[in-house]
């Protein structure tokens, strides 16, 4: 069964610096990957995906995803933080047989002044 | 565009009674479905659908029912609701395929008492 895994609850970063959101997965086939971003009491905001090809995938609001075939990995990537960039991020996975999107536990980004 | 409208945003109900909850989507996307949300435990997949008439189980089904005759609509049935049933509740869309995005409705908040 494809599955995705999100090893942080919660990461802090200070507004300027890099940050990175982790993500591992497991599939049979090829990985179709997925980040979004949820706003507090919003639904969810597509960022970005990685279905074939370049291994940097670059999304919405300056974020960016590095795919690692051999550490089986897509983490989130953003040179520069900003305070505007807190919110709960979540990977996931497509299941090839049935389409169903498959949802990490999600992880708290938290960009402080 | 709407993209994906649910109603209510906010509902309290007392264990035992049914409600539904409702999703549209002016997309025209074949694939819906719906999740909840818990803390610390992502979103889990409740049931989705591939097109009208068509409709299957995800993780968490029980005490779920769902339907779909058209396209566009895929209501979320609470048959007796329990306390366990309180959650935050998403309904999603997308076209078919491995590699497409899933776009979200606002959410509902439910509270059962």
């Amino acid at each position: 069964a494809q599955s995705v895994a999100q090893p942080e609850d919660q990461v802090n970063v200070a507004e300027g610096n890099p940050l990175t959101v982790k993500c591992t997965y497991s599939v049979s086939g090829n990985p179709y990957l997925f980040w979004y971003v949820q706003y507090p009491n919003r639904g969810l905001q597509f960022l970005l995906k990685y279905i074939t090809g370049d291994n940097l995938v670059k999304g919405s609001y300056g974020f960016e995803a590095e795919f690692n075939k051999s550490q089986t990995s897509f983490h989130l990537k953003k040179p520069s933080a900003l305070v505007s960039d807190s919110a709960l991020y979540f990977c996931a996975v497509r299941d090839g047989g049935t389409d169903k999107l498959i949802f990490g536990t999600g992880t708290r980004l938290q960009v402080f002044p | 565009n709407a993209g994906v409208t649910q109603t209510p945003k906010f509902q309290v109900l007392k264990t035992g009674q049914s409600m539904t909850l409702q999703c549209a989507q002016d997309m025209n996307h074949e694939y819906m479905s719906w999740y909840r949300q818990d803390p610390g435990m992502g979103l889990r997949l409740i049931h989705y659908s591939v097109g009208a008439g068509i409709t299957d189980q995800g993780e968490v089904p029980n005490g779920y029912n769902v339907s779909r005759s058209t396209t566009e609509d895929f209501p979320l049935r609470l048959l007796s609701a329990a306390p366990s049933q309180t959650s935050v509740y998403f309904c999603a869309s997308s076209r078919q395929g491995q590699g497409t995005e899933a776009f979200f409705g606002q959410g509902t908040r439910l509270t059962v008492v």
